[in-house]
């Protein structure tokens, strides 16, 4: 079975300019979730999906990010315009999650996408 | 907030073993897990407790005390490739919150 796959692995740009990486979780899994972590740190939510519903997106500074789960399945999370202090590695997760149970269970991660801002 | 606390750094030899602890305080909670992230991998999923005790798996094991807010991972018969970040993380109804992590180094 197919893992959750992540583009593109290494990105990057200079300041100012956009962003994007795609996330594809594992079939069946109606909940995603975007991290970000940095270097020596644990990963930090951005945003959480279940299904096409963004139930938790408390954390993604919305001035600059943007993230979007149009058919509930693939995701797309954007930076526009991207600074100097987004340098990090986005990780998408998925988990198979009973409605309403308010469990995250596992989290299967991709590999991540490493951004570099200059 | 939540606050998730674990050593930074532990050392050990290979073949002994190794407990890393983590302490926690949030407003809610569903569970606490245990991931292992190779430098440059994604984290992947080693334990979960939800109940008070401890968890066997193998040469990991993971114990739970919810009155105490403490969890800790035991590592036994180290071995070389168990060099990695361990990430404790709490589910506080449904939001998932990492620790930073703790690098074990394995020496020969």
């Amino acid at each position: 079975e197919a893992g959750v796959v992540q583009s593109p692995r290494y990105k990057i740009i200079e300041k100012k300019q956009p962003v994007a990486f795609w996330c594809n979780p594992i079939s069946g899994h109606n909940t995603l979730y975007w991290y970000l972590q940095n270097l020596g740190q644990g990963p930090e939510l951005l945003i959480r999906y279940e299904n096409e519903e963004a139930v938790d997106d408390s954390q993604l500074p919305k001035d600059r990010f943007s993230a979007e789960r149009l058919k509930g399945v693939d995701s797309t999370l954007k930076i526009q315009p991207a600074e100097l202090g987004d340098s990090a590695v986005y990780l998408c997760a998925s988990s198979l999650v009973g409605s309403g149970t308010g469990n995250t269970g596992e989290l299967f991660f991709g590999e991540g996408s490493r951004l570099t801002v200059l | 907030g939540q606050n998730i606390d674990q050593p930074t750094e532990m050392t050990a030899t290979e073949g002994a073993i190794v407990q890393i602890n983590c302490t926690y305080q949030t407003s809610g909670f569903n569970g606490l897990f245990w991931y292992q992230q190779h430098a440059g991998e994604a984290p992947t999923f080693l334990s979960y407790n939800v109940l008070d005790g401890l968890e066997e798996k193998g040469r990991f094991s993971s114990f739970l005390s919810r009155s105490k807010g403490y969890s800790y991972l035991l590592l036994k018969e180290l071995q070389m490739k168990d060099s990695a970040s361990y990430l404790c993380a709490v589910d506080s109804w449904g939001k998932l919150q990492f620790g930073a992590g703790t690098q074990v180094v394995v020496t020969p």
